[in-house]
């Protein structure tokens, strides 16, 4: 299993403003990917991270909005652009290796935009 | 569309009781079936399934895919309020990408 260290835990932040959250892994892993929880709602996916390449977002989801960086194989950072209160959400990153296997997942931020 | 469905949304017992939890799945490109507990952010993993038939057991949780009925079920025998929680139910396609279900919130009562 991988463990995943997430950061920060939560943060609250002006509208217009942008947040970065970095995830770093203690083990190299193939996929990284970047999930919303809205309030009361399950996980959505934003985007995979690919290393070495562009991430692939989701239906709905755009670069502009939540750049995505990952730089090597242990670490990514996704950024919330221009924050508006519909922002508001947990966002977990997950990381998985090869073949299905389950994935892990950070501990969460939890951004409240006010 | 893929689409993980979970039933009940919210379920309330009482402690020592026994519950079933519900997935099931419309999804291309099936891997495996996922069950996860969310107690505060962030998820941590239960069980992994590929195969039907073949119960995963953890002490009180079990779980069970159906590949035949497009669906699993998790299990929890002898709830504890420690068991109160999100369950989720996720499903890996081809490309290891995760489509997740609503969840069911388990609140057990002493």
């Amino acid at each position: 299993s991988a463990v995943i260290s997430q950061k920060p835990s939560r943060d609250i932040c002006q509208r217009g403003t942008s947040l970065t959250i970095q995830c770093q892994v203690d083990s190299q892993v193939t996929m990284m990917f970047w999930y919303r929880q809205q309030p009361g709602q399950s996980l959505t996916l934003i985007a995979t991270a690919n290393q070495g390449s562009e991430a692939t977002y989701e239906s709905g989801f755009v670069i502009d909005k939540f750049p995505i960086s990952r730089p090597n194989l242990t670490f990514s950072t996704l950024t919330v652009s221009n924050m508006s209160p519909e922002d508001s959400s947990i966002y977990l990153c997950s990381a998985q290796g090869q073949g299905g296997t389950e994935a892990f997942f950070g501990q969460g931020t939890r951004l409240t935009v006010v | 569309e893929d689409k993980v469905v979970q039933s009940p949304l919210s379920l309330v017992v009482h402690e020592g009781d026994t519950v079933t939890l519900n997935c099931s799945y419309e999804v291309t490109n099936f891997r495996s079936l996922l069950w996860y507990k969310q107690e505060k952010k962030a998820p941590t993993f239960l069980f992994m399934l590929t195969s039907s038939g073949i119960e995963k057991k953890s002490g009180r949780l079990s779980s069970i895919l159906d590949k035949k009925e497009l669906s699993s079920i998790l299990n929890i025998t002898a709830t504890q309020t420690g068991d109160s929680a999100i369950y989720l139910c996720a499903v890996v396609q081809g490309a290891q990408k995760l489509v997740f279900g609503q969840g069911t919130r388990l609140t057990i009562n002493p």
